[in-house]
């Protein structure tokens, strides 16, 4: 697609339940990452796939969250029972060449509020 | 592992006036830099980066960023404020060999008419 697209824009949820958030890269892209952003805390690195590599999940902040990628292609970030401190904006981005040497694009995020 | 550090978290310039947004990195020379404008409910969108062909880089919008390996900074620049320019602004240099940028935590640029 022309930009990175991420689906819902907005989730409201209920403690304890489990959320799904895709990621759609820009075609081509083979660099994916999700970032978490906060008030006042900038954006806190969360998860990085690059082509078939296994990806580096240092990031994550509890084992609550996972990621996947298939097809290196469509990502989806899992929060499994939220809390709520799991409520900021999720940040997708992709890059070409890999490594983020040309910068990232990144998409508009979802605004995830758990209640 | 590299570091950044914006100076200031928010700013306030009045229109037409100089616009200086400080970063410096940690004191390993990243590969790369980058500045990022987020405006309001948007996502983040490039300014310019630097890959080490020229330490003045220019970007979109009218600002520039000096890399200056001395003082480990990458400080952003522009002339003469305009109202559309308040918005939030990300310095980011890359990982190394963390394969991904650093952020540091933003600097919201407010204009004044």
């Amino acid at each position: 697609g022309a930009g990175v697209s991420q689906s819902p824009s907005n989730k409201v949820t209920e403690k304890g339940k489990d959320v799904e958030l895709r990621c759609d890269p820009i075609s081509g892209h083979t660099a994916l990452y999700w970032y978490r952003q906060s008030l006042g805390q900038g954006l806190e690195f969360l998860i990085y796939f690059q082509g078939n590599s296994a990806p580096d999940k240092s990031g994550l902040p509890s084992d609550r969250f996972s990621a996947e990628r298939t097809g290196g292609s469509v990502s989806t970030l899992t929060i499994q029972r939220t809390q709520q401190e799991d409520s900021a904006v999720y940040l997708c981005a992709s890059s070409y060449p890999p490594g983020g040497a040309g910068g990232y694009t990144f998409g508009s995020g979802t605004r995830l509020t758990v209640v | 592992a590299q570091s950044v550090t914006q100076l200031g978290s928010h700013v306030s310039v009045s229109e037409g006036a100089l616009v200086l947004l400080r970063c410096n990195y940690s004191s390993s020379v990243p590969p790369y830099l980058f500045w990022y404008v987020q405006y309001p409910n948007q996502g983040l969108q490039l300014l310019l980066k630097y890959t080490s062909a020229a330490t003045l880089v220019k970007g979109i919008n009218g600002f520039e960023a000096e890399f200056k390996k001395s003082e480990t900074s990458f400080h952003l620049t522009k002339p003469s404020a305009h109202m559309s320019d308040a918005a939030e602004y990300f310095c980011a240099p890359h990982g190394g060999s963390q394969g991904n940028l650093i952020f540091g935590k933003g600097t919201k640029l407010s204009v004044k008419p």
